[in-house]
């Protein structure tokens, strides 16, 4: 089974820009694998940033950016904050409507 | 707007079957064009998918849980519910319900989890 990856952890200064990854375990990841984008702080559902690789949800600020790196599907987050420091997961459609997330990574911002 | 709440018991014995139901407010579950999807996540641990159904009772599910996944709508209550038989210490977890839209990929409007706890 294919397995979605991301890396465990990231840490990022105030102000600066981190892109995060999804990836999988064989193969590349496409537009048509429709990536999508949720932040989680502890103890709070997920919330969503982006969808369909690019969109940003409603609300999201446009720090928040979606884009295929390579063969990843990449967020990557200019002017980093404080209240940036949270879980990312990503999604990816597999096919079949089947749909299976990242183990997420940790973002610490110091 | 759309809210959605799920709702069932929090503590379970090993063998039993889960019985969670997500409540949906400020829409119908019949609307075409919407997908409502069950996602839990063990505690310190990421995002599972489950699976989800269509206005039409369509399904899909997670390939390693659909030998014990039974999700399904209750229109005239505005609901959906997920059933997973044989639960096992595995099996806790925070359970989260959620709509997403057709050609909107996972654009997730999520409530806001129920934890179940397994646990002899």
């Amino acid at each position: 089974q294919t397995v979605v990856t991301q890396e465990p952890s990231f840490s990022v200064s105030p102000g600066g820009t981190v892109t995060l990854t999804c990836g999988l375990s064989s193969g590349s990841v496409s537009t048509t694998h429709y990536p999508s984008w949720y932040q989680q702080t502890p103890g709070q559902a997920p919330r969503t940033l982006i969808y369909t690789t690019y969109t940003r949800s409603s609300g999201v600020p446009d720090r928040f950016s979606g884009s295929i790196l390579g063969n990843k599907a990449a967020l990557t987050i200019t002017g980093a904050q404080a209240d940036d420091e949270s879980d990312y997961y990503c999604v990816l459609y597999m096919g079949s409507g089947i749909w299976v997330f990242g183990g997420g990574t940790k973002l610490t911002v110091l | 707007q759309v809210q959605l709440q799920e709702s069932g018991p929090g503590l379970l014995s090993p063998s039993q079957t889960l019985s969670l139901t997500c409540t949906v407010s400020g829409g119908s579950v019949s609307s075409a064009g919407y997908f409502w999807t069950w996602i839990r996540q063990p505690a310190g641990k990421g995002l599972e998918w489950i699976g989800r159904i269509r206005p039409d009772g369509s399904t899909n599910y997670n390939p390693s849980l659909k030998s014990r996944v039974t999700i399904s709508l209750d229109t005239l209550k505005n609901q959906f519910s997920l059933k997973l038989s044989s639960v096992t210490a595995a099996d806790t977890a925070v359970y989260y319900c959620a709509r997403d839209a057709l050609g909107s990929g996972a654009n997730y409007l999520w409530g806001q989890g129920t934890l179940v706890t397994v646990s002899s």
